[in-house]
């Protein structure tokens, strides 16, 4: 069974900084992977995804992320952090192969100071 | 179109009671999924319905059930609560299976809170 672990449970950055939340994941071959956002009071909304081919995707509001198979990690970065993007993020992963829920991390809480 | 809507949004409920949580997935979309999110916990996943089968469960006691419909629409319940049963209950739905696609569509959530 696959397992998700973000190593940060909570970040803060100032505005304008670059960002980096780490996901580390465990699967015995390749999976899919996801980054989701949740704002407070809210539901999650997708950053972006993994699936094949090219390792570094680019998601919304500026993020990206980077499939390394070797590190077993599918790291998140934005180039400069606005004062919107505080909020909690999670990396999940899924299975290529049978029929398998998703699993999510426990997130990392995101705040952005001026 | 319409995103994954749920209701209620907030309900308080006392030990012991029976709660039912309602969920209306994205029109065209067959596989809807519940996570329980709680701060120590996470998210975790409770069950998957697609085609009103339940394709997956999650380790959670029976008290926790849940079915589909044949419009896709979903219900979960949780009978006798207890207080570690306050959350926030997430619905999610996707095109296919979990297992297909992956990519989940999450509501914005229903908080119960048990007292």
């Amino acid at each position: 069974a696959q397992s998700v672990t973000q190593p940060d449970i909570h970040i803060t950055v100032s505005e304008g900084a670059s960002l980096e939340l780490r996901c580390n994941y465990s699967y015995g071959a390749t999976p899919y992977l996801f980054w989701y956002v949740q704002s407070p009071g809210q539901g999650l909304q997708l950053l972006l995804k993994y699936f094949s081919g090219d390792t570094l995707v680019q998601g919304i509001k500026g993020f990206e992320a980077e499939f390394k198979r070797s590190q077993s990690s599918f790291n998140l970065r934005k180039p400069s952090v606005h004062w919107s993007d505080a909020a909690e993020y999670f990396c999940a992963v899924g299975a290529h192969s049978g029929n398998t829920p998703l699993v999510f991390g426990k997130g990392t809480r995101l705040s952005v100071i001026a | 179109k319409a995103g994954v809507t749920q209701t209620p949004r907030y309900l308080i409920k006392t030990r012991g009671q029976q709660v039912t949580l309602s969920c209306s997935p994205i029109s065209g979309h067959r596989s809807v999924s519940w996570y329980q999110q709680t701060p120590g916990q996470g998210l975790q996943f409770l069950f998957e319905y697609f085609s009103e089968t339940q394709r997956n469960k999650g380790n959670f006691p029976g008290r926790f059930s849940g079915r589909q419909f044949s419009n896709s629409r979903s219900e979960m319940n949780v009978s006798t609560l207890e207080l570690g049963d306050s959350a926030l209950y997430l619905c999610a739905s996707s095109a296919g299976t979990s297992g297909d696609t992956g990519e989940l569509f999450f509501g914005e959530g229903s908080r119960l809170t048990v007292l």
